[in-house]
């Protein structure tokens, strides 16, 4: 069985671009979760999605977007880049019910802003 | 508020030693507990998680983990290491039924020879 592809692997980007996240999860997970990762804030939620619906987000400014298509893949799109944005951005595949909510995650994609 | 500390932010262990990392939560109901294990430049690999009932659970690679409800720990322990367990370990939590993850600031391994 396939793991969890992030795609790009490694991306570099000018402050105040946007850019794109692509995560394909795990055939037949259906949430998708998106984590931040910096060395001086850690691992931190930014939010998830169900069924193309966003199920919970956390704590990140609306720069920080997401969305799920009906093959429960996502995207996560930031906005007007700032030089904090680089970071480890981690994606978790999981089958989204409520009694088993253990997370797969990717790879990740390496986002570095000049 | 809702937390998880790692006390240990660096620890050297030699190979054959056994390991213990350490992790406390704050958590207002028993949450769900998760370890999660990182290798340089890659993504997290989940090595065991606690939803309830027999509160040592074991996980891949020989680690285990024991829940302990009034210490509200959750300790990841091998009695073996092997140089390849050398990574960056994360304890986790979360509310039951969710998969908004709390993450430890994480602990770093390193296994001498």
């Amino acid at each position: 069985k396939a793991g969890v592809t992030q795609t790009p692997r490694y991306l570099i980007k000018t402050r105040g671009q946007q850019v794109t996240l692509s995560c394909s999860p795990i055939s037949g997970h259906r949430s998708v979760s998106w984590y931040q990762q910096t060395p001086g804030q850690g691992l931190q939620f930014l939010f998830e999605y169900f069924s193309e619906t966003q199920r919970n987000k956390g704590n990140f400014p609306g720069r920080f977007s997401g969305r799920q298509f009906s093959n429960s893949r996502s995207e996560m799109n930031v906005s007007t880049l700032e030089l904090g944005d680089s970071a480890l951005y981690l994606c978790a595949s999981s089958l989204g019910n409520r009694r088993n909510t253990e997370a797969f995650f990717g790879q990740g994609t390496r986002l570095t802003v000049v | 508020a809702q937390s998880v500390t790692q006390p240990d932010i660096h620890i050297t262990v030699s190979e054959g030693a056994s390991l213990e990392l350490r992790c406390n939560y704050s958590y207002g109901a028993t949450p769900y507990l998760f370890w999660y294990v990182q290798s340089p430049g890659q993504g997290l690999q989940l090595l065991l998680k606690y939803f309830s009932g027999d509160t040592l659970v074991q996980g891949i690679k020989g680690f285990e983990a024991e829940f302990k409800r009034s210490q509200s720990s959750f300790n990841l322990r091998k009695p073996s290491v092997h140089w390849s367990d050398a990574a960056e370990y994360f304890c986790a939590v979360a509310a039951a039924g969710t998969y908004k993850y709390i993450f430890g600031t994480g602990t770093r391994l390193k296994v001498l020879a």
